[in-house]
């Protein structure tokens, strides 16, 4: 079974800091995606970016991007030019490419303060 | 476009009473999933639908937990009866299939409080 583990519970960065939190897996699979979501106080799970394993480039979406390490199996996310609305918990999780009955696994998510 | 829309967004009640979620997800999404989320935690599946079938049920507890989608759009969760231990976040999620490469959207989930 696949795990995602995100060691660090909590983060705090400086407003208009950089930050970068965090993730790893473990899976025997050699295709499947990779996501972080944000998750605000509102609970409303928001997909922040997503890197498909087959593609060596880095997923980039305007200030975010992960830095994706294939053979080490991390998935970490930077946080560029931090805005107080980027606080929030950040959750990474993993899906097998292969087959309809994938599902999102979860990591524990990691809780983002920014500091005016 | 609306969103995944959930009701209601918060839930108290006592143990031993029944309880039941509802979830109407975007207009012309054919899957249609129920999370768990426990505090601190993140979310963990407990079934997914295509159209009105349940294809993923695994992880739901049977025994008090029961689910249903009928005419394949809204669906509802429900708890019976509902113990302390089920006081988390109810999450739902739906996208317009279910291969791996489409995006879910989230719902803004039902905070469950049983006392």
């Amino acid at each position: 079974a696949q795990t995602v583990t995100q060691s660090q519970p909590e983060m705090s960065v400086q407003e208009a800091e950089t930050v970068t939190l965090s993730c790893t897996y473990d899976t025997s699979e050699s295709d499947y995606y990779l996501f972080w979501y944000k998750q605000p106080p509102s609970r409303q799970m928001i997909l922040v970016i997503r890197q498909e394993a087959y593609k060596q480039q880095n997923a980039t979406e305007n200030r975010f991007s992960v830095n994706f390490q294939k053979a080490a199996k991390s998935f970490s996310l930077k946080i560029s030019d931090s805005q107080l609305g980027d606080a929030a918990m950040y959750f990474c999780a993993y899906r097998s490419a292969t087959g309809a009955n994938s599902k999102l696994t979860f990591g524990k998510g990691i809780t983002l303060s920014v500091r005016p | 476009e609306a969103g995944v829309v959930q009701s209601p967004r918060y839930k108290i009640i006592e143990k031993k009473q029944p309880v039941a979620f509802w979830c109407n997800p975007i207009s012309g999404h054919n899957t249609l999933y129920w999370y768990l989320q426990n505090l601190g935690q993140g979310p963990e599946l407990l079934i997914r639908y295509e159209n009105e079938e349940a294809v993923d049920d695994s992880q739901l507890p049977k025994d008090r937990f029961s689910a249903e989608r009928l005419k394949g759009v809204d669906s509802t969760l429900k708890i019976q009866p509902a113990e302390l231990g089920d006081s988390a976040v109810y999450l739902c999620a739906s996208s317009l299939g279910a291969v791996p490469s489409y995006e879910q959207y989230f719902g803004p989930g039902t905070r469950l409080t049983v006392t």
